[in-house]
């Protein structure tokens, strides 16, 4: 089944340790997003990649990096963890940037 | 701008009884309307979408209506089952755009 997949499903770090998240889809999809998820809240858009057009949110932090090396592959890179950032982190994809998007299974990150 | 309002939870049922929360959007154009489901520590799973006004989207035994003259995409289902608790978001996209705007949400707990 084609599907977007996210490793790892949970993330321990601890604060201010650099910490890298995974995405992979075998939709062959042109957009890559990525969301973060606080407890009962909706997710929020950090940023994406069209192709290799990355496009960042405006109220994203500094902290938060990105990097599409490939069609299939996107991480997300965050560079000193805060407290705050402890969250779940949502990769979706689309065929493009006005199709329905599908979305992982998620990582949950917990920062000690 | 893009939102959407969505029926405040919790909202707890027996098992057999009828589902509808409430979704209301404002937005320029004629957007497109999803309600996604998220399973405890799950991603987001389509449910349904609707792309035009008076297309029904329906999946699982769950409908939703676009409604232009309410601006509104209302979830029903006729009969629920214990498996689906979870929570539902309502999202638009506007027409040619990548960015989803949810709903904050709306928890149900369906009890055998």
């Amino acid at each position: 089944d084609a599907m977007v997949i996210q490793n790892p499903r949970y993330q321990v770090t601890q604060f201010g340790k650099p910490v890298t998240l995974s995405c992979s889809q075998t939709l062959n999809h042109n957009v890559m997003y990525w969301y973060q998820q606080k407890s009962s809240q909706a997710p929020k858009l950090l940023f994406h990649y069209y192709d290799k057009d990355f496009n960042n949110e405006a109220d994203t932090p500094d902290n938060f990096q990105s990097r599409r090396p490939n069609t299939s592959f996107c991480f997300l890179d965050i560079r000193s963890p805060g407290l705050g950032d402890a969250a779940m982190y949502l990769c979706a994809t689309s065929r493009d940037s006005y199709n329905e998007q599908f979305f992982g299974p998620g990582t949950r990150l917990t920062v000690l | 701008g893009n939102s959407v309002t969505q029926m405040e939870g919790p909202v707890t049922l027996s098992e057999e009884a009828f589902l509808t929360i409430n979704c209301t959007y404002t937005a320029t154009g004629y957007p497109s309307l999803f309600w996604y489901v998220q399973y405890p520590g799950e991603g987001l799973q389509l449910l349904l979408k609707a792309t035009k006004a008076d297309d029904k989207g329906s999946n699982k035994g769950f409908e939703a209506t676009y409604r232009k003259e309410t601006t509104s995409f209302h979830l029903e289902k006729g009969s629920v089952q214990v498996s689906d608790s979870a929570v539902y978001f309502c999202a638009l996209s506007p027409l040619g755009d990548y960015k989803l705007s949810f709903g904050a949400g709306t928890t149900v707990t369906v009890r055998a």
